[in-house]
């Protein structure tokens, strides 16, 4: 069975720029969580899709945002990339909405903004 | 709010040696979860449990062994003989509906390095 995906696996931006991150969960998980993991600051909760709809979202501006798709894959948008920005970031999938459900993680997308 | 302490930030052992990663957690809720992952250098973050609020029996997988005791609030992890590759970072992780929130609260990690 296919583990959580996610691509692209390194990415390069300057400042001001847009991104996109995509994700693809494990078949037959219908959740997807994002995290952003910068130096020294640990995993932070970012976002929660379940069911193609946004379920919550942690502390992080607006122009974080994202969506899912009918197929339950999910895209992750930076708008207006700050150095701050430059992380690893992981999707996460798991079976059901909530309920303590193990998340399983994809190999994570590290982008670098310069 | 929820939160969770990982106190150790850096263990060194030698390989063979048993060591023990320490977790405190803070909730309002009664029904949560407690997790651990493993991140290697790769990156990945690996699953390697989860427990809920109302099972404390400890659990023992191989050399991995987790005592998790509501009255302290800790779920503390040990791994027996250790061995080179389990050097990584490794998460504790707490699950609660508090306030809608359906998000996994993450500690800072422990970062452990095993020497052969």
């Amino acid at each position: 069975e296919a583990g959580v995906t996610q691509s692209p696996t390194h990415l390069i931006k300057t400042r001001g720029q847009q991104v996109t991150l995509r994700c693809s969960p494990i078949s037959g998980h219908t959740s997807v969580y994002w995290y952003q993991q910068a130096l020294g600051l640990g995993l932070q909760f970012l976002l929660w899709y379940d069911e193609g709809e946004e379920r919550n979202r942690g502390n992080f501006p607006p122009r974080f945002s994202g969506r899912q798709f009918p197929n339950y894959s999910s895209e992750l948008n930076v708008n207006a990339l700050e150095l701050e920005d430059s992380a690893l970031y992981l999707c996460a999938s798991s079976l059901e909405r909530g309920g303590g459900n193990e998340q399983f993680f994809g190999p994570g997308t590290r982008l670098t903004v310069l | 709010a929820q939160k969770v302490t990982q106190a150790q930030t850096e263990i060194s052992v030698v390989e063979k040696e048993d060591v023990t990663l320490d977790c405190v957690y803070e909730t309002r809720d009664t029904t949560y979860y407690l997790f651990w992952y493993k991140q290697p250098p790769s990156g990945e973050l690996v699953f390697l449990i989860r427990r809920n609020s109302f099972d404390e029996q400890n659990e023992i997988s191989g050399r991995y062994s987790w005592n998790f005791q509501k009255s302290t609030s800790s779920f503390n992890f040990t791994i027996t003989a250790s061995q080179v590759v389990d050097s990584a970072v490794y998460f504790c992780a707490l699950f609660d509906s508090g306030a809608g929130s359906y998000q996994l609260t993450f500690g800072k990690g422990t970062k452990l390095s095993v020497i052969p």
